[in-house]
């Protein structure tokens, strides 16, 4: 029973094409994410979404456009793929409390490569 | 400069040796922090969170030093199961989210 999951789990492209990840959760959770990793480890955040509302939005170009049907899952969709989009996406959710930050359960990551 | 900087290593240690990791973070105003553990090619999990007053979980032991704005992990007793890339988390206050530094990788040699 998989907490978080991502599908799929590798992706290969040609750079151009249009290509969606999805992610959802079962553990009843209120907000989930998307982060990107790249070449270096940097594992940095994209977005953010509680109950279905966008909360975080963090400079990443209009190509990469997060959709979430429900709050138990969040898809990201990626258009006109470029080289330096290559890296592992993660999905993660967490249960917000009112206040400070709660753990985060990741997803087992998209490996996208653009060619 | 990074909000949340560590050292990359590699920390190359025997079994059984105790090693120490440090990370350092740029905003104040930061609230809540954690060490990630990230094996390769796996998503991070939460390894324990960090309190002022220091706390301890088996053979990891977490620090956290608000005035220098300084985290520490130390692992006693490495086993090779520790091998992996430990990363330190800021929870960025006013911002809600997480900062992570980039990792500090430890490989345990038998």
């Amino acid at each position: 029973d998989t907490a978080v999951s991502q599908t799929p789990k590798y992706l290969v492209t040609q750079m151009g094409n249009d290509k969606s990840i999805k992610c959802e959760q079962n553990l009843g959770h209120d907000t989930m994410y998307w982060y990107k990793q790249d070449s270096k480890k940097f594992l940095k955040i994209m977005f953010s979404y509680n109950n279905k509302e966008l909360i975080i939005n963090e400079t990443v170009p209009n190509r990469f456009s997060p959709k979430s049907p429900d709050k138990a899952h969040l898809n990201l969709h990626i258009n006109s793929l470029e080289l330096g989009d290559s890296a592992v996406y993660f999905c993660a959710s967490s249960q917000r409390p009112r206040g400070g930050s709660d753990t985060q359960y990741f997803g087992p990551g998209t490996r996208l490569t653009v060619l | 400069r990074k909000e949340v900087e560590q050292d990359p290593g590699p920390f190359n240690v025997p079994e059984g040796a105790t090693v120490a990791f440090n990370c350092t973070y740029s905003n104040s105003a930061s609230q809540s922090f954690f060490w990630y553990r990230q094996d390769c090619r796996k998503e991070p999990k939460l390894l324990m969170s960090v309190y002022s007053s220091g706390n301890e979980d088996g053979r990891f032991t977490a620090q956290l030093n608000r005035a220098s704005q300084y985290i520490s992990l130390l692992i006693r007793d490495s086993k090779l199961s520790d091998s992996a890339t430990y990363l330190c988390v800021a929870y960025g206050g006013a911002t809600n989210k997480l900062i992570f530094g980039t990792g500090t990788l430890l490989a345990v040699q038998p």
